[in-house]
């Protein structure tokens, strides 16, 4: 069974703060895939990131950067310098490489303050 | 492209009604799409599963005589919740994905911007 742990339900941070969302994941499998997607208040999701769990480069897209350790199954983004238009549920999802099946996390609230 | 759109984006419907739910994949053939259910506050639950010409896979607790789910083309599945009540409403989330369509090798599922259901 696989499993997607966010232990942060809420994140209230000050505009320009950097402020990093925690991704835990269980899977037996050795290869799968890993996600991250931003949902705003309109609830459209936005893809963000996949990760293949043969690929442990860090990754850096403008204010976003991403740290997969392998090691301790986790894939945890940091945004760098909010604004407040990152304010958003952002989700971690991981789908075995021959599955069908999409688990999610429970999901962290961030909200950027002025 | 991988483009999925769904119909409609809300509704508001009396409880006992039944409500069909639109999702259509644009520019890429879906041979399997899939459906969510999200209630506030709360993360995605897939619902079922579905195969272009073939019954859907419910999930446990999903009762398939109340959710009904067609996939009778390449680029359309449907969502019908029959006998709506007010416990039904939520935010219905569409995706799909193609085993020979962009991003296939990935396993990457293209999400549909929702369908927000009340029922009243």
């Amino acid at each position: 069974a696989q499993k997607v742990t966010q232990a942060q339900t809420e994140i209230s941070v000050v505009e320009k703060e950097d402020v990093t969302l925690d991704c835990v994941y269980e899977t037996r499998d050795t290869t799968y895939y890993l996600f991250w997607y931003k949902q705003p208040p309109s609830g459209e999701l936005v893809f963000l990131i996949r990760r293949n769990s043969f690929d442990e480069q860090n990754e850096i897209s403008g204010r976003y950067s991403w740290n997969f350790q392998k090691s301790t199954s986790s894939f945890n983004f940091t945004i760098t310098a909010s604004q407040v238009v990152d304010s958003a549920v952002y989700f971690c999802a991981l789908i075995k490489a021959a599955g069908n099946k999409l688990t999610f996390g429970g999901g962290t609230r961030v909200l950027v303050k002025p | 492209g991988a483009v999925v759109s769904q119909h409609p984006s809300w509704v508001i419907c009396k409880s006992g009604t039944s409500v069909k739910i639109e999702c259509r994949s644009l520019d890429f053939q879906a041979t399997t799409m899939f459906w969510y259910r999200q209630f506030p506050k709360q993360s995605l639950m897939l619902m079922a599963t579905s195969n272009e010409g073939s019954k859907a896979t419910y999930e446990q607790g999903v009762e398939k005589d109340k959710f009904l789910i067609n996939h009778a083309s390449l680029t359309l599945s449907t969502l019908t919740v029959t006998s709506a009540h007010p416990e039904d409403s939520s935010f219905y989330i569409c995706s799909a994905r193609s085993i020979l369509g962009p991003r296939s090798s990935y396993n990457e599922q293209f999400f549909g911007p929702g369908t927000r259901l009340t029922v009243l």
